[in-house]
């Protein structure tokens, strides 16, 4: 199956609390990029995991984090999440090398 | 911040007219890219253009980059409504590898 997949599209949580978001890579990419971007704005990077190890990391606090499991899918971490963090969240794959990214769809968190 | 910028911020055009979008940024780059983005929704890779590449074409789409102005333009020919989109440039600084960030984005109404 190819195209990068994220769940949920939607989420609404209460600030303080956690979330979790996924991703599943298109088939054959073994790099996971994580980006927000918040209304009217470009994406901000996040971080970048490759072969389950960060790989590189935006301007971000620690509680923002990741994982990348060994069938290449993802996830971000958010804890203790503060109203600014309401943004649309992308996940994007590549394979080493072919530096052009695929987008998923992304999840639009709001928090309250 | 290495984080390129769009220019104009929005665009109205008539529809069969060309479009141009310009991209300036900080550092030198490996190479850029120029992303689409319909109505909030993930983003999708147009062209990509490499540091020692001048120009680029990919159908109605052409690609410019000035490393010595660090400056890139996306020239779309006869457009068309479905054009309608935000688009962006993202770059990699030469010493981070396959990370991108993206600019603020131009956001382009084609008028049928």
């Amino acid at each position: 199956e190819t195209g990068v997949t994220q769940s949920p599209t939607h989420l609404i949580k209460t600030r303080g609390q956690q979330v979790t978001l996924r991703c599943s890579s298109q088939s054959g990419h073994n790099t996971v990029s994580w980006y927000q971007q918040a209304l009217g704005q470009g994406p901000q990077f996040i971080f970048q995991y490759y072969r389950e190890e960060e790989n590189g990391r935006g301007n971000f606090p620690p509680r923002f984090s990741g994982l990348q499991f060994p069938n290449y899918s993802s996830e971000l971490n958010v804890n203790a999440l503060e109203l600014d963090d309401s943004a649309l969240y992308l996940c994007a794959s590549s394979w080493t090398g072919n530096y052009g990214y695929t987008f998923g769809s992304g999840t639009r968190l709001t928090v309250v | 911040s290495q984080q390129g910028e769009e220019d104009p911020q929005a665009l109205s055009i008539q529809e069969g007219e060309n479009a141009t979008m310009n991209c300036s940024y900080k550092t030198s780059i490996n190479n850029l890219q120029w992303y689409r983005q319909n109505s909030g929704r993930g983003l999708v890779h147009l062209i990509l253009i490499r540091s020692n590449e001048r120009e680029k074409h990919s159908g109605r789409l052409r690609v410019t980059l000035d490393t010595s102005k660090k400056s890139s333009s996306l020239l779309i020919t006869a457009s068309r409504a479905a054009d309608t989109a935000s688009y962006f440039c993202a770059t990699d600084a030469s010493n981070t590898g396959n990370q991108f960030y993206f600019g603020t984005g131009t956001s382009l109404t084609v008028i049928p």
